[in-house]
């Protein structure tokens, strides 16, 4: 079963708007993690931002904020501000199993954002 | 300065022949992670370690095979390449709780 969704395969965005991402995921595990990765053309995954199950305030990262929605189990990245090296495939992640044999990240299918000038 | 590196970049590679891809860290980390990234499907886990010897399947794990028999080092094995894992494959090793994984540059194999 899908884990994280992605439902925005595409997304355009005007430069210096703001745009916001969606993900949602399913666990029943209580301690987890939430990420986002953003991956340019060239090819390699950068880490944006994390977000733990029992943190009570939402991420930021400079122009990166994680708007998480614990009852809702939903992680929404959102970059205000968007710049021309914005464009980039970005990935919603979850971690389970914290510290266990079973530590491990799956991601989502990833959201393809198109900053236009 | 990159704390890991994968092993090689680009390979082409007949049906039916064995490959070895390696990850090569130099952090100590405990925990090293193998991802295939096929378009439309993210990134998927393969297989995974969380220690010297210690190895467990992911999502994707037939037809491969790792091995981990020291820190620094984790082989992925395509024990007989087929045409569908023709993909671009990630290592990544864990950092810390907050800072998701490090990744490695991506090997792109082609199985021909």
């Amino acid at each position: 079963a899908q884990k994280i969704t992605q439902t925005q395969p595409g997304m355009f965005v005007q430069e210096k708007e703001a745009v916001t991402l969606d993900c949602t995921y399913d666990t029943s595990d209580p301690s987890y993690g939430l990420f986002w990765y953003k991956q340019p053309s060239s090819g390699e995954m950068i880490f944006l931002i994390y977000q733990g199950s029992y943190d009570q305030q939402n991420a930021t990262e400079g122009r990166y904020s994680l708007n998480f929605q614990k009852a809702r189990k939903s992680a929404n990245l959102v970059i205000s501000a968007s710049q021309l090296g914005d464009s980039a495939m970005y990935f919603c992640a979850m971690r389970e199993g914290r510290g266990t044999s079973y530590d491990k990240v799956i991601f989502g299918p990833g959201t393809s954002l198109s900053v236009i000038p | 300065d990159a704390g890991i590196t994968q092993s090689p970049r680009h390979k082409v590679t007949e049906t039916g022949t064995p490959v070895t891809l390696r990850c090569h860290q130099t952090e100590n980390h405990r925990y090293m992670y193998w991802y295939r990234q096929d378009p439309g499907h993210g990134l998927r886990l393969i297989h995974y370690s969380y220690g010297v010897k210690d190895t467990d399947k992911g999502e994707v794990s037939d037809g491969y095979s790792v091995s981990r028999s020291k820190t620094e080092d984790f082989l992925l094995t395509l024990e007989s390449a087929t045409s569908s894992q023709t993909s671009v494959y990630f290592c990544a090793m864990k950092e810390g709780v907050a800072y998701g994984y490090t990744f490695g540059s991506g090997t792109r194999l082609t199985v021909v």
